[in-house]
Protein backbone atom coordinates (compact mmCIF):
# COMPACT_ATOMS: atom_id res chain seq x y z
CA UNK A 1 0.00 0.00 0.00
CA UNK A 2 1.32 3.35 -1.18
CA UNK A 3 1.48 6.24 1.68
CA UNK A 4 3.06 8.48 3.80
CA UNK A 5 3.64 7.42 7.13
CA UNK A 6 4.48 10.09 10.29
CA UNK A 7 5.78 8.76 13.65
CA UNK A 8 5.40 8.78 16.22
CA UNK A 9 1.64 9.64 16.49
CA UNK A 10 2.12 11.79 20.04
CA UNK A 11 5.58 12.90 21.22
CA UNK A 12 6.15 14.60 23.92
CA UNK A 13 9.03 17.15 24.67
CA UNK A 14 10.84 19.26 27.33
CA UNK A 15 11.44 22.90 26.80
CA UNK A 16 14.82 23.44 25.62
CA UNK A 17 15.12 20.01 23.94
CA UNK A 18 15.41 19.57 20.11
CA UNK A 19 13.17 16.72 18.62
CA UNK A 20 12.60 15.41 14.67
CA UNK A 21 9.86 14.36 13.65
CA UNK A 22 9.95 11.38 10.83
CA UNK A 23 7.76 11.14 7.54
CA UNK A 24 8.46 9.07 4.99
CA UNK A 25 6.58 8.14 1.63
CA UNK A 26 6.49 5.55 -0.89
CA UNK A 27 4.54 7.35 -3.41
CA UNK A 28 7.57 8.16 -5.59
CA UNK A 29 6.36 12.22 -5.51
CA UNK A 30 9.46 14.40 -5.73
CA UNK A 31 7.77 17.34 -3.59
CA UNK A 32 7.47 16.52 0.32
CA UNK A 33 5.78 19.60 2.65
CA UNK A 34 5.45 20.31 6.28
CA UNK A 35 2.58 21.93 7.57
CA UNK A 36 1.51 23.15 11.60
CA UNK A 37 -2.06 23.14 12.39
CA UNK A 38 -2.68 25.27 15.88
CA UNK A 39 -6.94 26.19 16.70
CA UNK A 40 -8.13 28.17 14.69
CA UNK A 41 -5.06 28.87 12.32
CA UNK A 42 -5.58 26.07 9.80
CA UNK A 43 -2.24 25.10 7.73
CA UNK A 44 0.88 26.78 7.53
CA UNK A 45 3.75 26.16 5.55
CA UNK A 46 7.00 25.35 7.69
CA UNK A 47 9.01 24.08 5.04
CA UNK A 48 8.89 22.23 1.47
CA UNK A 49 11.37 20.17 -0.79
CA UNK A 50 10.46 20.16 -4.39
CA UNK A 51 13.63 17.52 -4.91
CA UNK A 52 16.73 15.77 -3.19
CA UNK A 53 19.22 17.44 -1.11
CA UNK A 54 17.19 21.12 -1.81
CA UNK A 55 14.45 22.92 0.00
CA UNK A 56 12.58 25.84 0.90
CA UNK A 57 11.45 28.21 3.74
CA UNK A 58 7.78 28.45 3.82
CA UNK A 59 5.55 30.97 5.99
CA UNK A 60 6.62 30.18 9.52
CA UNK A 61 10.23 28.24 9.11
CA UNK A 62 11.61 30.24 12.51
CA UNK A 63 12.64 27.45 15.06
CA UNK A 64 12.38 24.42 12.27
CA UNK A 65 15.13 22.77 10.46
CA UNK A 66 14.73 20.14 7.39
CA UNK A 67 16.88 17.50 5.62
CA UNK A 68 16.15 15.97 2.17
CA UNK A 69 18.71 13.59 1.60
CA UNK A 70 16.30 10.58 0.07
CA UNK A 71 13.30 11.07 -1.78
CA UNK A 72 11.59 9.33 0.53
CA UNK A 73 12.09 10.73 3.65
CA UNK A 74 11.50 14.84 4.73
CA UNK A 75 12.23 14.80 8.54
CA UNK A 76 11.18 18.03 10.65
CA UNK A 77 13.35 19.09 13.73
CA UNK A 78 11.51 21.25 16.03
CA UNK A 79 14.54 22.92 17.76
CA UNK A 80 14.07 24.71 20.58
CA UNK A 81 14.57 28.42 18.81
CA UNK A 82 10.42 27.54 18.25
CA UNK A 83 9.04 30.03 20.54
CA UNK A 84 5.67 27.78 20.62
CA UNK A 85 6.01 24.37 19.29
CA UNK A 86 3.08 23.02 21.03
CA UNK A 87 0.90 22.02 17.46
CA UNK A 88 0.02 18.98 15.25
CA UNK A 89 2.13 18.63 12.45
CA UNK A 90 1.23 17.21 8.93
CA UNK A 91 3.79 15.88 6.71
CA UNK A 92 2.28 15.86 2.76
CA UNK A 93 3.49 14.81 -0.59
CA UNK A 94 2.53 15.43 -4.23
CA UNK A 95 4.19 14.52 -7.92
CA UNK A 96 4.99 17.52 -9.71
CA UNK A 97 2.46 19.32 -11.45
CA UNK A 98 -1.11 20.40 -10.51
CA UNK A 99 -1.40 17.40 -8.25
CA UNK A 100 -3.50 16.85 -4.90
CA UNK A 101 -1.01 16.81 -2.17
CA UNK A 102 -1.26 13.56 -0.06
CA UNK A 103 -0.87 13.64 3.68
CA UNK A 104 0.08 11.29 6.77
CA UNK A 105 -2.15 11.20 9.46
CA UNK A 106 0.04 13.80 11.82
CA UNK A 107 1.79 13.85 14.61
CA UNK A 108 0.89 15.70 17.57
CA UNK A 109 3.95 17.46 19.67
CA UNK A 110 3.63 18.92 23.19
CA UNK A 111 6.39 20.63 24.96
CA UNK A 112 6.15 19.84 29.07
CA UNK B 1 -1.31 38.19 4.87
CA UNK B 2 -3.71 35.13 4.51
CA UNK B 3 -3.82 34.56 0.36
CA UNK B 4 -6.92 32.04 1.18
CA UNK B 5 -9.46 32.76 3.30
CA UNK B 6 -12.59 30.75 4.69
CA UNK B 7 -14.49 33.72 6.48
CA UNK B 8 -17.29 31.36 8.06
CA UNK B 9 -15.70 29.32 10.93
CA UNK B 10 -18.96 26.99 10.62
CA UNK B 11 -21.94 25.75 8.99
CA UNK B 12 -25.04 23.88 10.52
CA UNK B 13 -27.20 22.38 7.88
CA UNK B 14 -29.92 19.58 8.10
CA UNK B 15 -29.48 15.63 6.30
CA UNK B 16 -30.49 16.12 2.86
CA UNK B 17 -29.89 19.28 1.89
CA UNK B 18 -27.15 21.66 0.22
CA UNK B 19 -24.24 22.40 1.93
CA UNK B 20 -22.45 25.49 0.53
CA UNK B 21 -18.98 26.35 1.69
CA UNK B 22 -17.29 29.39 0.33
CA UNK B 23 -13.61 30.28 -0.35
CA UNK B 24 -12.00 33.70 -1.33
CA UNK B 25 -8.74 34.03 -2.20
CA UNK B 26 -6.32 37.21 -3.35
CA UNK B 27 -3.47 35.90 -5.22
CA UNK B 28 -4.16 36.39 -9.40
CA UNK B 29 -1.59 33.48 -9.82
CA UNK B 30 -2.85 30.68 -7.88
CA UNK B 31 -4.27 28.58 -10.96
CA UNK B 32 -5.28 25.37 -9.31
CA UNK B 33 -8.02 24.80 -6.08
CA UNK B 34 -8.45 21.90 -3.95
CA UNK B 35 -10.68 21.28 -1.16
CA UNK B 36 -9.93 18.87 1.69
CA UNK B 37 -11.73 17.21 4.72
CA UNK B 38 -10.30 16.60 7.85
CA UNK B 39 -11.15 14.83 11.05
CA UNK B 40 -9.80 15.73 14.50
CA UNK B 41 -6.04 14.35 14.78
CA UNK B 42 -6.30 12.98 11.48
CA UNK B 43 -4.40 14.06 8.35
CA UNK B 44 -6.63 16.20 5.49
CA UNK B 45 -7.88 13.73 2.63
CA UNK B 46 -8.86 15.03 -0.87
CA UNK B 47 -11.79 15.89 -1.97
CA UNK B 48 -11.93 17.46 -5.40
CA UNK B 49 -10.21 19.94 -7.13
CA UNK B 50 -10.72 22.37 -9.78
CA UNK B 51 -8.26 23.83 -12.50
CA UNK B 52 -8.03 27.39 -13.43
CA UNK B 53 -9.58 26.70 -16.71
CA UNK B 54 -12.37 25.67 -15.84
CA UNK B 55 -15.19 26.72 -13.61
CA UNK B 56 -17.09 24.00 -12.69
CA UNK B 57 -16.21 20.40 -11.40
CA UNK B 58 -18.58 17.56 -10.09
CA UNK B 59 -17.68 14.11 -8.33
CA UNK B 60 -20.49 12.34 -6.97
CA UNK B 61 -22.16 14.96 -4.44
CA UNK B 62 -19.38 16.91 -4.26
CA UNK B 63 -19.46 20.25 -6.73
CA UNK B 64 -16.83 22.66 -7.05
CA UNK B 65 -17.43 26.06 -8.88
CA UNK B 66 -14.79 28.92 -9.51
CA UNK B 67 -15.36 32.11 -10.05
CA UNK B 68 -11.98 33.83 -11.48
CA UNK B 69 -13.22 37.10 -11.66
CA UNK B 70 -14.67 37.34 -8.07
CA UNK B 71 -11.53 35.41 -7.01
CA UNK B 72 -13.82 32.68 -5.26
CA UNK B 73 -14.80 29.13 -5.47
CA UNK B 74 -17.18 27.24 -3.54
CA UNK B 75 -17.91 23.46 -2.57
CA UNK B 76 -21.60 22.06 -2.97
CA UNK B 77 -22.82 19.02 -1.47
CA UNK B 78 -25.94 17.70 -1.85
CA UNK B 79 -27.43 16.30 -0.49
CA UNK B 80 -25.86 16.25 2.81
CA UNK B 81 -25.47 13.51 5.05
CA UNK B 82 -24.28 13.34 8.77
CA UNK B 83 -21.29 11.49 7.65
CA UNK B 84 -20.23 15.24 6.08
CA UNK B 85 -19.40 16.54 9.19
CA UNK B 86 -15.76 17.42 9.54
CA UNK B 87 -13.87 20.92 8.96
CA UNK B 88 -13.06 21.57 5.14
CA UNK B 89 -10.04 23.13 3.42
CA UNK B 90 -9.78 25.32 1.04
CA UNK B 91 -6.22 25.16 -0.92
CA UNK B 92 -5.13 26.85 -3.98
CA UNK B 93 -1.58 26.67 -4.91
CA UNK B 94 0.40 28.64 -8.11
CA UNK B 95 2.28 25.83 -10.74
CA UNK B 96 1.87 23.06 -8.49
CA UNK B 97 4.01 24.90 -5.21
CA UNK B 98 2.73 24.57 -2.03
CA UNK B 99 -0.37 24.53 -1.30
CA UNK B 100 -1.90 27.80 0.76
CA UNK B 101 -4.94 26.47 3.14
CA UNK B 102 -7.34 28.53 4.27
CA UNK B 103 -8.09 28.56 8.15
CA UNK B 104 -11.43 26.12 7.58
CA UNK B 105 -14.94 25.89 7.58
CA UNK B 106 -16.36 23.11 10.43
CA UNK B 107 -19.80 21.78 8.91
CA UNK B 108 -21.66 20.06 10.89
CA UNK B 109 -24.68 18.01 9.23
CA UNK B 110 -27.51 17.02 11.68
CA UNK B 111 -30.37 14.39 10.95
Amino acid sequence: DGGITQSPKYLFRKEGQNVTLSCEQNLNHDAMYWYRQDPGQGLRLIYYSQIVNDFQKGDIAEGYSVSREKKESFPLTVTSAQKNPTAFYLCASTNSGNTEAFFGQGTRLTVV
Amino acid sequence: DQQVKQNSPSLSVQEGRISILNCDYTNSMFDYFLWYKKYPAEGPTFLISISSIKDKNEDGRFTVFLNKSAKHLSLHIVPSQPGDSAVYFCAASVAGYALNFGKGTSLLVTP
